[in-house]
């Protein structure tokens, strides 16, 4: 299975900071991986989709990138809505498979 | 407006089976391939299966082979999942959610989540 690796597993951040997570795939998965975002008791929401696609409703301050290996999703100017838990997730390769998700926590 | 709506939480013993249901509205059913994901307390998501349009050969994780079948029934556009020979570790949140139609390998609309709990 391919296994992919998020970075860092946590951060404290402040409203109005640039987070930026990375994740990593154990192998190339060309540009098939989505970002999710979960918050606590809830199902994830898709933010991004093929590395760099904004899905429909989602605020412009998300913004994806990367291809082959290694793949980023930053957050221009986190809000106090954002505090959540994000997973990278591969469509290339089955099994689908998630990374270990970040947590990102008001500083 | 697209739905998945998911059958209610479930306590089953060492051994059973649960079958979790996800009843959709809102677009054509046929046309969308239906996965599902689960996630244990505290962790991460883990992709179980999928089902494609014509209902024909779900796809499984290895993981879950032998122990997982995934069916659709068209009549009532429904999606079910059935786990058997459960065990303490299979405690999650089950969630079915459909797959993208255009590009495929993501999911863009998840069902509400259904929890499952093994327990002696």
């Amino acid at each position: 299975d391919v296994q992919m690796t998020q970075s860092p597993s946590s951060l404290s951040a402040s409203v109005g900071d640039r987070v930026t997570i990375t994740c990593r795939a154990s192998q190339s998965i060309s540009n098939f991986l989505n970002w999710y975002q979960q918050k606590p008791g809830k199902a994830p929401k898709l933010l991004i989709y093929i590395a760099s696609s904004l899905q429909s409703g989602v605020p412009s301050r998300f913004s994806g990138s990367g291809s082959g290996t290694d793949f980023t999703l930053s957050i221009s100017s986190l809000q106090p809505e954002d505090f959540a838990t994000y997973y990278c997730q591969q469509g290339y390769y089955f099994p689908w498979t998630f990374g270990q998700g970040t947590k990102v926590e008001i500083k | 407006q697209v739905q998945l709506v998911q059958s209610g939480a479930e306590v089953k013993k060492p051994g059973a089976s649960v079958r979790v249901s996800c009843q959709t509205s809102g677009y054509t059913f046929i046309n969308y391939f239906m996965n599902w994901v689960r996630q244990a307390p505290g962790q991460g998501l883990e992709w179980i299966g999928k089902i494609n349009p014509s209902g024909v050969s779900p796809s499984y994780a290895q993981k879950f082979q032998g122990r997982v079948t995934i069916t659709r029934d068209t009549s009532t556009s429904t999606v079910h999942m059935e786990l058997s020979s459960l065990r303490s570790e299979d405690t999650a949140v089950y969630y079915c959610a459909r797959e993208n139609i255009k590009y495929g390998g993501f999911c863009d609309y998840w069902g509400q989540g259904t929890l499952v709990t093994v327990s002696s």
